[in-house]
């Protein structure tokens, strides 16, 4: 079935420092990615999605690019602040399915 | 209000109590879920309707008993539930499956005494 892989965490950055969170995926089809945050004591946000190969969503200065070829949907800032602290989800959908498969979820601690 | 609203923020019930926890959309989704986050478990995908009508259930417990009465209001009714119950309980909309992605609310965190 379909499945995302994301890096474990937890991550811990210096403000203005660079963030990489990889996240690699399987689907038989041709899926939405999408990368979701969660703010401590909140529910999870769009942070940004791609809905076709070399599609690149963005938001909040985060960026990814829906990779076919690696099956990759990496998310990528250049420079985190302390607000950006929380917890960073992969996940893709199937256009056939309902359903969303979540990664596990990247921990992000940013210091001042 | 806009988006995806959950009541009540927090509970604690003990595990002979009987309560519920709402979601209400107000987005014009056709398809609305209940997802559990426990502490350093993946999220997990509960029930699903669409249309009002349940199209998944993930072998969960008969003491979760889930209701839609229409497309912008969910329940999860819950009785005789155990220690290991306490989470996060999230509830999602969406249009047209999970093409476009969800919706989430933010989250009831129950506590079982």
């Amino acid at each position: 079935g379909d499945s995302v892989t994301q890096m474990e965490g937890p991550v811990t950055l210096s403000e203005e420092a660079f963030l990489t969170i990889n996240c690699t995926y399987t689907a038989t089809g041709y899926p939405s990615l999408f990368w979701y945050v969660q703010y401590p004591g909140e529910g999870l946000q769009l942070l940004l999605k791609a809905t076709k190969a070399d599609d690149k969503g963005s938001n909040k200065g985060f960026e990814a690019t829906y990779r076919k070829e690696t099956t990759s949907f990496h998310l990528e800032k250049g420079s985190v602040q302390v607000s950006d602290s929380a917890v960073y989800f992969c996940a893709l959908s199937d256009r056939d399915d309902y359903k969303l498969s979540f990664g596990a979820g990247t921990t992000v601690t940013v210091r001042a | 209000e806009t988006g995806v609203t959950q009541t009540p923020r927090h509970l604690v019930m003990g595990m002979t109590n009987k309560k519920s926890l709402k979601c209400e959309q107000h987005l014009g989704h056709n398809a609305m879920y209940w997802y559990k986050q426990s502490a350093k478990k993946p999220l997990e995908l509960m029930f699903v309707y669409s249309l009002e009508e349940r199209v998944e259930n993930n072998s969960v417990p008969s003491r979760f008993s889930p209701e839609c009465p229409n497309s912008s209001h969910l329940f999860l009714h819950l009785h005789t539930l155990q220690p290991e119950d306490s989470a996060l309980y999230l509830c999602a909309s969406s249009q047209e499956g999970g093409l476009y992605g969800y919706t989430f609310g933010s989250g009831t965190r129950l506590t079982v005494v």
